[in-house]
């Protein structure tokens, strides 16, 4: 177990809509990662947050978004759902923003299916 | 284009012999390296890292080499066990001022270690 959480586990959903997927970090870590694995894909780096704010940006389209909150909790945001956003979502958590040394814990994922 | 590749999707050895996984990056400012292993409904575990200024790590049965000329890295597993049969990603940072840390991963080799 790696002490990052992340709901739901499994999402069902159909093209046009918007779900929410959430993560809580492990304890005391202030940085929480977003990250896409498509089939045949390695895992696509989508957005950083460190400490509520955006600090880098990967890959995502503009129908994501994300957010970290106050208690260091982050939703990811998917709308406008469409067949090729089906994929696994990871979250990851780490203690800073960078830096060697600050690897990064993963959460189970969510697997989003858009039928 | 892909920055980290990892040319061989599987591998596969005997219970006790050697394993080893490669990887190849392009990005010339990559500066910290990372392995990680996935088993099939679990998110990515960190397994071993390096640092730009090393050529060698080892922890226990687990060692990574880097060839920075090359830009190549390798990960040598001895002896292989039957619960090392999993699938295994090659990651890389750019941690250039530490401000960001978001992994740039290969599409991962599935090694198979039968008894």
């Amino acid at each position: 177990d790696s002490g990052v959480t992340q709901t739901p586990k499994h999402l069902i959903t159909a093209t046009g809509q918007r779900v929410t997927l959430r993560c809580s970090p492990r304890s005391g870590d202030l940085s929480v990662y977003w990250y896409q694995q498509s089939l045949d894909q390695g895992l696509q780096f989508l957005i950083q947050y460190y400490n509520g704010e955006e600090r880098a940006k990967g890959n995502i389209l503009e129908r994501f978004s994300a957010q970290q909150f106050p208690d260091l909790h982050s939703e990811l945001n998917l709308s406008s759902l469409e067949l090729g956003d089906s994929a696994l979502y990871f979250c990851a958590s780490s203690v800073a923003a960078g830096g060697p040394h600050n690897e990064q814990f993963f959460g189970p994922g969510t697997r989003l299916t858009v039928l | 284009d892909q920055q980290v590749k990892q040319n061989s999707p599987s591998l596969s050895v005997q219970e006790g012999r050697i394993s080893i996984l490669n990887c190849d990056y392009t990005n010339s400012m990559f500066d910290y390296f990372l392995w990680y292993k996935k088993y099939p409904a679990e998110g990515p575990t960190f397994l071993i890292s390096i640092s730009s200024i090393k050529d060698k790590n080892e922890d226990g049965r687990f060692t990574v080499f880097l060839n920075k000329s090359a830009k190549h890295l390798s990960l040598h597993i001895v002896p292989s066990q039957p619960g090392d049969s999993a699938v295994y990603f090659c990651a890389a940072s750019s941690n250039y001022g530490g401000s960001q840390g978001n992994l740039i991963f290969g599409k991962g080799t599935k090694l198979s270690v039968k008894p």
